[in-house]
């Protein structure tokens, strides 16, 4: 079982939609990821908040907004969003941002499908 | 900026067969290194990882890596490969600092009886 928790599994929406992923940690994790994975291709990574704050921004597009209200949990806000943004979408964590000893952990994912 | 190279887009091992799955980085400095493994609309799930010292580590699921410098190199391996082994491998290097993970392009295992 994982220790990062995504909501929801699979989503479907239209482009003129507004939906919301979240994810949540318990395990005291001070840095949460948002990951986007296409078919068949590696994790890329979009956003790094750590301690609360936004730290990394991947040039993402503005439809995608994140936000962290507290250290345990993590949303992405969709919304106008197109059809090549379907892919899945991967929370993780980390004990703090500094790379040693702090490996990612990962959600299962949301199967996110715009139409 | 790091990278990595996962030479080898599917492997087909037999079990009980052994496994040696390549992984070639590229980075200036000290890399941290890691192998996830991601089973069909899963999460990745850490197999092992390598920040310094010791360089043959041992990870989950009887899997071990060994880091290269001269080589650039973190092979995986295991001696005996099981049915359930069957899955995406991701090579993937770690800068300092914010933790910027570079995936590799990933390794299809299948395991054929």
């Amino acid at each position: 079982d994982t220790e990062v928790t995504q909501t929801p599994k699979h989503l479907v929406m239209g482009m003129t939609n507004k939906k919301s992923l979240k994810c949540e940690q318990h395990m005291g994790h001070r840095a949460m990821y948002w990951y986007k994975q296409k078919a068949k291709k590696p994790p890329e990574l979009m956003f790094v908040y750590s301690y609360e704050k936004l730290s990394i921004n991947e040039s993402v597009p503005s439809r995608f907004s994140p936000e962290c209200p507290n250290s345990s949990l993590l949303n992405l806000h969709l919304h106008a969003l197109q059809p090549e943004d379907s892919a899945l979408y991967l929370c993780a964590s980390s004990p703090n941002d500094s790379g040693y000893n702090s490996p990612l952990h990962f959600g299962n994912g949301t199967r996110l499908t715009v139409t | 900026a790091q990278s990595v190279t996962q030479p080898d887009i599917h492997i087909t091992v037999s079990e009980g067969a052994s496994l040696e799955l390549r992984c070639n980085y590229s980075y200036g400095a000290t890399p941290y290194l890691f192998w996830y493994v991601q089973s069909p609309g899963q999460g990745l799930q850490l197999l092992l990882k390598y920040f310094s010292g010791d360089t043959l580590v041992q990870g989950i699921k009887g899997f071990e890596a060994e880091f290269k410098r001269s080589q650039s190199s973190f092979n995986l391996r295991k001696p005996s490969v099981h049915w359930s082994d069957a899955a995406e491998y991701f090579c993937a290097v770690g800068a300092g600092g914010y933790q910027k993970v570079t995936f590799g392009i990933g390794t299809k295992l299948q395991v054929i009886p």
